[in-house]
This record gives structure tokens, C-alpha cells and sequence, in this order.
């Protein structure tokens, strides 16, 4: 059974460009989660999708939006790169109406130079 | 807005030995989840524990034991026999019924031989 997996590993970019990460859930989930996590920090919440809608958002400005496709599998986008948006981006998948867990991906580690 | 607070950036614990992780939250909901997660080094976040608010009866796995006080607002994990695999980041995490999970900045966690 494969756990929830991310890509790319890692990722560099320049200040300006546009950046598309990936996430696959956990086989039975039907939640992705985003969060942000900069060096030394907690993860930060950026939003949840379910039935291919977002369903809550933390607060993150508009250059971060967000897909779900019908096979659950989602897309986090981040236009107009800053160099504070270089982090690690955690995809966390779930159940909508489970018991609360959240299982993580490895995270995709992205830098903008 | 919830808020989780943890106020020891770094600790530290001799192997077999027993320590225990500090966490607040601030919350004026009365049902919602608390979890404790693991990142170590190699940053994949482990679920390590979980407790539901409802619930008066602290949550237990094998060596890992919290202590939950709902009107204190606290929620402290206990790791008993302390092993070298337990370094790592912890993180207390704090969620309401809509599935928005908020975390604390982290303990720093070193076990030494």
C-alpha cells in the first residue's frame, strides 16, 4: 500500500516564475492538505481540497492556488515567486469524515533564488 | 483563531530515560483533535499519537503516552525509555472538526547514549 507521495523532490526556481508541486494520497483518502514549512518552523496550513473543491484555507495570498482531480491526486500552484516562498511543501492526505489523522508526504523542497 | 504553543525550542534525554514534550493550545471550541507528530532528520512527518477532545481518557502507544487536561488546555506527550531513533522534531498539532490543523513551532528532541 503506498503511502502518500510527492513530487518533485526538490525544485529551483527564480524570483517571478510560476511553480506546480504534485501530491498523491494515500490509497482510501479522499483529502489533500496543503502546508508550508520554512526552515526551522512548524508546517503552516495553505488549504484543504475535497471533492475536487477547496474546502478551508489558512492564510495564503491568491498567487497560492490548488486542483484536485477526480482520482483525489492534487496540484498546488504558486505564481509570482518570492524568496519567501521558499520552503518545504508538505502534502498531507486524509479522510474527510475519518478520525482525524493526516498521513505526509516527504515534502517537495523548493527554492527561489 | 486556534493557536498551539510549545514552549521548549529544544531538549534533550539520555537513552532508557523517560522525558516529556510541553504543549498549550487556545481553542473556544469544545470537540476537536490533538495529534503529536515525529519529523526526523530525513523530514517525513510520522503520526505518533492522537487524542480526541471527548475523550477524558489519555491516549497511550506503546511508549508514548499523553496527558491531556481540556481545561487547562494542555496536552504534554511522555516518551518512556527513551530510544536513539526517537531524535527528531516534535510537533503538536491542534484540529477542529472542519479538518483545519494547526501546529506548534516544534521541539527540538536529542536522545544521547
Amino acid at each position: 500500500d503506498a503511502g502518500v507521495t510527492q513530487s518533485p523532490t526538490h525544485l529551483i526556481k527564480t524570483r517571478g516564475q510560476q511553480v506546480t508541486l504534485r501530491c498523491s494520497p494515500k490509497s482510501g483518502h479522499d483529502t489533500v492538505s496543503w502546508y508550508q514549512q520554512a526552515l526551522g518552523q512548524g508546517p503552516q496550513f495553505i488549504f484543504q481540497y475535497y471533492e475536487e473543491e477547496e474546502r478551508q484555507r489558512g492564510n495564503f495570498p491568491d498567487r497560492f492556488s490548488g486542483h484536485q482531480f477526480p482520482n483525489y491526486s492534487s496540484e498546488l500552484n504558486v505564481n509570482a515567486l518570492l524568496l519567501g516562498d521558499s520552503a518545504l511543501y508538505l502534502c498531507a492526505s486524509s479522510l474527510f469524515r475519518g478520525r482525524g489523522e493526516q498521513f505526509f508526504g516527504p515534502g517537495t523542497r523548493l527554492t527561489v533564488l | 483563531a486556534q493557536t498551539v504553543t510549545q514552549s521548549q525550542p529544544e531538549m534533550s534525554v539520555q537513552e532508557a530515560e523517560t522525558v516529556t514534550l510541553s504543549c498549550t493550545y487556545d481553542t473556544s471550541e469544545n470537540n476537536y483533535y490533538l495529534f503529536w507528530y515525529k519529523q526526523p532528520p530525513s523530514r517525513q512527518m510520522i503520526l505518533v499519537i492522537r487524542q480526541e477532545a471527548y475523550k477524558q481518557q489519555n491516549a497511550t502507544e506503546n511508549r508514548f503516552s499523553v496527558n491531556f487536561q481540556k481545561a487547562a488546555k494542555s496536552f504534554s506527550l511522555k516518551i518512556s525509555d527513551s530510544q536513539l531513533g526517537d531524535t527528531a522534531m516534535y510537533f503538536c498539532a491542534f484540529m477542529n472538526l472542519n479538518n483545519d490543523m494547526r501546529f506548534g513551532a516544534g521541539t527540538r528532541l536529542t536522545v544521547k547514549p
